[in-house]
């Protein structure tokens, strides 16, 4: 069990700019999170997966962000034409059912 | 939306003192977890505890899910459990997503 691994952990890119984040959950996990940090605030969530099935997606996640789970196993984070609301820490989460959500490190966005 | 409320929102402790911490959240639910997010902006899951008493060490938990909260019990404090403390709720029902609590930062001193 190696955890749940992000990758990059920082990026910084210019507004207007695309960026992609990758996440690989702990291997059996079925269920993967994608959440968004700012300072002094808690993780909001964006969207879950279970399997390759985008469940659920929140009214935050504009037209911009797009998320895929390509086989069921890693996922992918887009967001297009970044603005400087973007900047934030984007942290992938991994479960079973019923079980403990267990979070990567994140990926800090800085746009400038 | 449900609302997921934390209290105290700081606090400040001397090592080897003990405290509680204290999650209100306004609808039932189904799933309720207590996570550390350390300085470094890891966060670490500490309980998952929809319901009932559960112990790891220095830590507890209770959760009271008829009447809409939980507690986490940290005794024997260290400089290692600053940070802040987050509890997160899947509200019962069609959903699976958490929602994390406005958090209680916690500072303990040598």
């Amino acid at each position: 069990d190696t955890g749940v691994s992000q990758d990059p952990r920082h990026k910084i890119t210019k507004r207007g700019q695309n960026v992609t984040f990758r996440c690989d959950p702990i291997s059996e996990h079925n269920r993967l999170y994608w959440y968004r940090q700012t300072l002094g605030q808690g993780p909001e969530f964006l969207t879950y997966f279970q399997n390759e099935a985008q469940l659920e997606k929140s009214r935050l996640l504009s037209d911009r962000f797009s998320a895929e789970r390509p086989k069921g196993s890693f996922s992918t984070l887009e967001i297009q034409r970044t603005e400087q609301g973007d900047s934030a820490m984007y942290l992938c989460a991994s479960s079973l059912y019923n079980s403990p959500l267990h979070f990567g490190n994140g990926t800090r966005l800085t746009v400038t | 939306g449900i609302q997921v409320e934390q209290s105290p929102p700081d606090l400040i402790l001397q090592e080897g003192a003990n405290s509680t911490l204290r999650c209100n959240f306004s609808d039932s639910v189904n799933n309720l977890q207590w996570f550390h997010q350390n300085p470094w902006g890891q966060l670490i899951n500490l309980f998952y505890i929809p319901s009932g008493t559960k112990q790891n060490g220095r830590l507890s938990a209770t959760t009271v899910a008829t009447e809409r909260y939980s507690l986490l019990y940290i005794s024997s404090s260290q400089t290692t459990d600053s940070g802040v403390y987050f509890c997160a709720v899947e509200r019962g029902g069609a959903t699976n997503k958490l929602i994390f609590g406005t958090g209680t930062l916690l500072a303990v001193q040598p």
